[in-house]
């Protein structure tokens, strides 16, 4: 599975559109991105995937580049509860033998009031 | 989506001695996983686990010291064995249900070892 590079913390003001960027310049044609985040003392809570589109649903927008070789979380009105840790990864496909999540580092997001 | 029931949810042990966490699922799945995340860390992969094959370990992890049982599609058990004070972290169960291209997690073990 292809490497992903994120900063490793931000901060955003409450209300604000909170823009997460991701690295994954080595991805491979058939890796999906995958966003994950994981607030404290819970398990990480799926937030959405694409493949080369973008990708939008209740939670957030992913904006994935033409090349492939970066993305963008969006989550458009931040509020506190929004305060977590993001982990970006790729991924081939989920019914693929050879697919599984491997997280990386991620970015630890701070909603400021 | 799945509702994933990890016990214990924490647990106390001593060093040298053995616990095994249970994962229940409230609906049958193809693909478990566990991971273990040590304080302050991300998530790192132990081991995915299919029902009816050997679970398949990551580089690290070997069976002798991390047994897997996978009985159905339901459940799964990962124990740690021989533990050592380096095995205190949280370890979560997570599943990925046919078709729905992602991962639910359960609420993780908290286990620290003395």
């Amino acid at each position: 599975d292809a490497k992903t590079t994120q900063p490793p913390s931000m901060d955003c003001a409450e209300g604000r559109a909170a823009n997460l960027p991701c690295n994954h310049s080595t991805i491979s044609g058939n890796e999906y991105v995958y966003w994950y985040r994981q607030i404290h003392s819970q398990g990480p809570q799926y937030i959405i995937h694409g493949l080369k589109n973008n990708e939008t649903n209740e939670m957030a927008s992913l904006i994935i580049t033409e090349d492939r070789k970066s993305s963008t979380l969006i989550l458009p009105h931040a509020t506190l509860r929004d305060t977590a840790v993001y982990y970006c990864i790729v991924r081939v496909a989920w019914y693929s033998s050879a697919s599984k999540i491997i997280f990386g580092s991620g970015t630890r997001l701070s909603i400021r009031p | 989506s799945a509702v994933i029931s990890q016990k214990p949810s924490r647990d106390i042990c001593q060093r040298g001695t053995s616990l095994t966490i249970q994962c229940q699922v409230d609906s049958q799945v193809t693909m478990m996983f566990w991971y273990r995340q040590q304080p302050g860390q991300s998530l790192t992969l132990i081991a995915t686990a299919n029902q009816g094959s050997e679970a398949t370990y990551e580089s690290g992890f070997v069976i002798d010291k991390f047994p897997i049982s996978r009985p159905n599609l339901t459940f799964s058990t990962l124990t740690v064995s021989n533990m050592s004070p380096e095995d205190s972290s949280i370890y979560l169960c997570s599943v990925e249900e046919s078709g729905e291209e992602k991962l639910f997690f359960g609420s993780g073990t908290q286990l620290s070892v003395l």
